[in-house]
């Protein structure tokens, strides 16, 4: 089944412990994004990949690291945590193509205390 | 000011009726335009997409767009309440692999 694959689904943490939130997908797609969704807000992008080896800021980056080492996975490192960055967090791939549609995983809810 | 804006809602749409929603967007040279839904507590799933003026067609969706009013919107006909969710709408910007998204509209369909 295709699909993209967010773990852990549901975190809550504490401030400054860093931690990655993986993103896996069996699609063969070359792109990848990372979004966050906060309510009155929408879906904002922190970062997008184009392909292996290439990573871009998309409109909130600040806080956020992603590695894309393999074509299938797109991880999201949060270094040092905190409250802000307290969300709903999406994963999604596509092929490359101005009218390729994203598909999104299931989300990960993360709460930093 | 924002640079997707959707009307929040909720839109109360009887059942069997039309829901039309409306999308604008700041940057004029965007590419792409993808309509969204969805579920609370769900992933965002398309519904479609258009590149194009005019109007696209699918089933009981209808999709328009005007790039030189920066507008786009949704027809829903002969509403159901399996449609009530938010729809989100977005744009990919002319930087290829940059999108923008609204906040989302919520429909509410009342059999």
């Amino acid at each position: 089944e295709a699909q993209v694959t967010q773990n852990p689904r549901y975190l809550i943490t504490v401030t400054g412990k860093k931690l990655t939130v993986t993103c896996s997908q069996n699609m063969n797609h070359e792109y990848m994004s990372w979004y966050r969704q906060d309510p009155g807000l929408g879906l904002r992008q922190i970062y997008y990949s184009m392909n292996v080896e290439v990573t871009d800021k998309g409109d909130v980056p600040e806080g956020y690291k992603v590695s894309r080492k393999e074509k299938r996975n797109f991880p999201l490192i949060l270094e040092s945590p905190s409250p802000n960055q307290t969300s709903l967090y999406f994963c999604a791939s596509s092929a490359l193509g101005y009218n390729q549609p994203q598909h999104f995983g299931d989300g990960t809810r993360l709460s930093i205390l | 000011q924002k640079e997707v804006e959707q009307n929040s809602g909720p839109l109360s749409v009887p059942e069997g009726a039309i829901a039309s929603l409306n999308c604008t967007y700041s940057d004029r040279g965007s590419q792409s335009f993808f309509w969204y839904r969805q579920y609370s507590g769900k992933s965002p799933e398309l519904i479609m997409f258009i590149y194009s003026n005019g109007d696209k067609e699918d089933g009981r969706f209808t999709a328009q767009l005007n790039k030189a009013s920066q507008y786009v919107s949704l027809l829903i006909r002969d509403s159901q309440p399996s449609d009530s969710a938010t729809y989100l709408c977005a744009v990919l910007l002319p930087s290829w692999g940059k999108f923008q998204f609204g906040a989302g509209t919520q429909v509410v369909v009342t059999p």
